[in-house]
């Protein structure tokens, strides 16, 4: 069963340091990964998917992948106090009716 | 304005009691799906409909019950509820149920079972 692990679980920056989140999955065959932010008030949000090993930018937000060290990383460049939330990290496999496995999540404090 | 929208937004039950939670999608999408985030838990997938058809069920408890009505609809009965069942209930749709699609989530109906 696929295992979803985020680090660190809370993370404080100051407005305009990078933030640098961490993902790791246990299914080497995994093939879909995304970066939910979680807002009480806007619900759900995807940032960034990503496919393939590399790097994908989406505005401020970028995202890592290395499937070899099962690893997948969300950066976000310049962040500001709206950015506080809890960052999501999904993984799952194509062909898998979209069955998303979550990781529990970084909390996020940007301060000004 | 919202492309999902879940009703209640808040809900409120006594052990024993049944309830049904409402899914209205207007994305156009033919793939619905209930996910389950419970206090301290990561979110997790409960089921997943495509073209009104059950696809997958990782939900063990037959107290779950899924209802599509409508393409556009995915409702979730709860009976026999249980505190256990407190959670906050997440609705979410896709273009066509195939993997690698990207989800799109509602606000969630957040569930208390005293």
């Amino acid at each position: 069963q696929q295992k979803v692990q985020q680090s660190p679980e809370s993370l404080t920056v100051s407005e305009g340091a990078m933030a640098s989140l961490n993902c790791t999955f246990s299914d080497g065959t995994s093939n879909n990964f995304r970066w939910y932010r979680q807002h009480s008030a806007k619900g759900l949000e995807v940032l960034v998917s990503i496919f393939s090993d590399g790097e994908k930018e989406e505005g401020r937000f970028t995202a890592h992948l290395n499937r070899a060290n099962l690893h997948v990383s969300l950066h976000i460049r310049e962040p500001q106090p709206s950015d506080s939330a809890v960052y999501l990290c999904a993984v799952s496999i194509t062909g898998g009716n979209n069955k998303l496995t979550f990781g529990q999540g970084t909390v996020l404090s940007v301060i000004p | 304005d919202p492309k999902i929208i879940q009703k209640p937004k808040y809900l409120v039950a006594v052990t024993g009691s049944e309830k049904i939670l409402i899914c209205e999608q207007y994305l156009g999408h033919n793939a619905m799906y209930w996910y389950r985030q419970s206090a301290k838990k990561p979110l997790e997938f409960m089921f997943s409909y495509s073209y009104q058809k059950l696809m997958d069920n990782q939900t063990a408890s037959s107290r779950f019950q899924p209802q599509s009505s409508k393409k556009n609809h995915l409702d979730l009965q709860i009976t026999a509820l249980k505190p256990d069942d407190s959670a906050t209930y997440f609705c979410a749709s896709s273009q066509m149920g195939q993997g690698g699609e990207r989800l799109f989530f509602g606000h969630g109906t957040k569930l208390s079972v005293l």
